[in-house]
Order: C-alpha cells, then structure tokens, then sequence
C-alpha cells in the first residue's frame, strides 16, 4: 500500500465551479500536509501548507486536513481555467528537510471555460 | 536568484550508456533531492543530501549515484542506462528550516 494515496483523474469541471480533490495516507506520524501544482512540463510549486489537523484559507484555495480519518482536501472556490494544472497532495513527519516528503500522484485537473 | 537549474531540458540515451543529470541552486539551501516523474506514480524520492559530503537513498536509488562536493552542486549519475530509466527526472532544494521545497524545470529523458 502506498503511503499517500491520490485520485489520478482527470477532473474536468466548468469554469466558476467548487472543486474538490482528496488524498488518503496511511501514515499517523504525518503531521505536515502540502498540496503542490504542477502545470504542463513544470516543475512543482508549493500552493498551501498545513500543520496537523484544520483548515486553512489563502484565497480561492482551501485546505483541510482531518488527521482522525487520515484525509486531506483542496477545495478550489470560482475555479478559472488558469487552475488547470495537475495537483499533487504531500506530507512529511517534520517541519525540517531531516524528514523525507512523500507525495501523491496527483489529480490531473481540468477548467473548461 | 535563478533559483534551481537543471541541464540539460531533454535527453535521448542508448541502452548501457552513461550520463549526468546535472542540478544547481543558488539559494544556499543545505537539502538537495531528487526525484523521478512517472505517469500514474507521482514524485519518487531517488535520492537525496543534507549538506555537502551527506548524502542518502531514497525510495527508488537502484541505478543511480550521487555526490554532494558543494552546497550549490548535486549531480544524478546514471551508471548504465536502461529503458526502466525513461521518466522526467526533477532536483529540489529545502532550507534546513521551512515549509517550502523548491523544484527545477525538469530533465526529460528517454532510454532506447
């Protein structure tokens, strides 16, 4: 079983919806929670960051992790096309580069205008 | 700050050759790692360095060496190429203390 597990896709939603993209891990000594976006032959670029269990709010983008299921979200309010990209979820054991970040797959996602 | 840079953008390969991806960071970030891209298998840790002179594996290093003689430099050797090796290979740098990793461009290569 993988560590972080991820929904490839792809999504494809119209322009002006709520997205939603999820990630599962197995790891209960994960404490730190990342969502990464990739555009098309990028490299990734941090987009939020979380610690332990909670919301947190940085404009359009939401991130939510709920660490008693093991659950981590992105919620994407008034997605624009500009959002498409593929998203990767991530998490780690500690705050400093001594611990190893483990990545999803990622979402590959989609706004149609 | 050019922050990462990798050399070079693509890269075709013949079985059993060798080569080196190269990476540089100009950030003064003592974490340097790398990772390969596959469809379907996201971001594997290959390997990855701590400081100049540290250096350790990480999920998938089979095939691969790495050395770390400065802080800016972490060079991907591949020893003997082969087709399992074909992917979109990506460097990172981390500051000891902080949330961010910051990723290079990427290095595409193909193994025929």
């Amino acid at each position: 079983q993988k560590e972080v597990e991820q929904d490839p896709g792809p999504l494809s939603v119209p322009e002006g919806a709520i997205v939603s993209l999820n990630c599962t891990y197995s790891n209960s000594a994960f404490q730190y929670f990342m969502w990464y976006r990739q555009y098309s032959r990028k490299g990734p670029e941090l987009l939020m960051y979380t610690y332990s269990s909670g919301n947190k709010e940085d404009g359009r983008f939401t991130a939510q992790v709920d660490k008693s299921s093991k659950y981590i979200s992105l919620f994407i309010r008034d997605s624009q096309p500009s959002d498409s990209a593929t998203y990767l979820c991530a998490t780690s054991e500690k705050y400093s580069s001594a611990s190893k970040i483990i990545f999803g797959s990622g979402t590959r996602l989609s706004i149609r205008p | 700050n050019a922050g990462v840079t990798q050399t070079p953008k693509f890269q075709v390969l013949k079985t059993g050759q060798s080569m080196t991806l190269q990476c540089a960071q100009d950030m003064n970030h003592e974490y340097m790692s790398w990772y390969r891209q596959d469809p379907g298998m996201g971001l594997r840790l290959i390997h990855y360095s701590v400081g100049a002179g540290i250096t350790d594996q990480g999920e998938v290093p089979n095939g691969y060496n790495v050395s770390r003689s400065t802080t800016e430099d972490f060079p991907l050797r591949l020893l003997s190429a082969a087709p399992s090796q074909t992917s979109v290979y990506f460097c990172a740098s981390r500051p000891t203390w902080g949330e961010t990793q910051y990723f290079g461009p990427g290095t595409r290569l193909l193994v025929l």
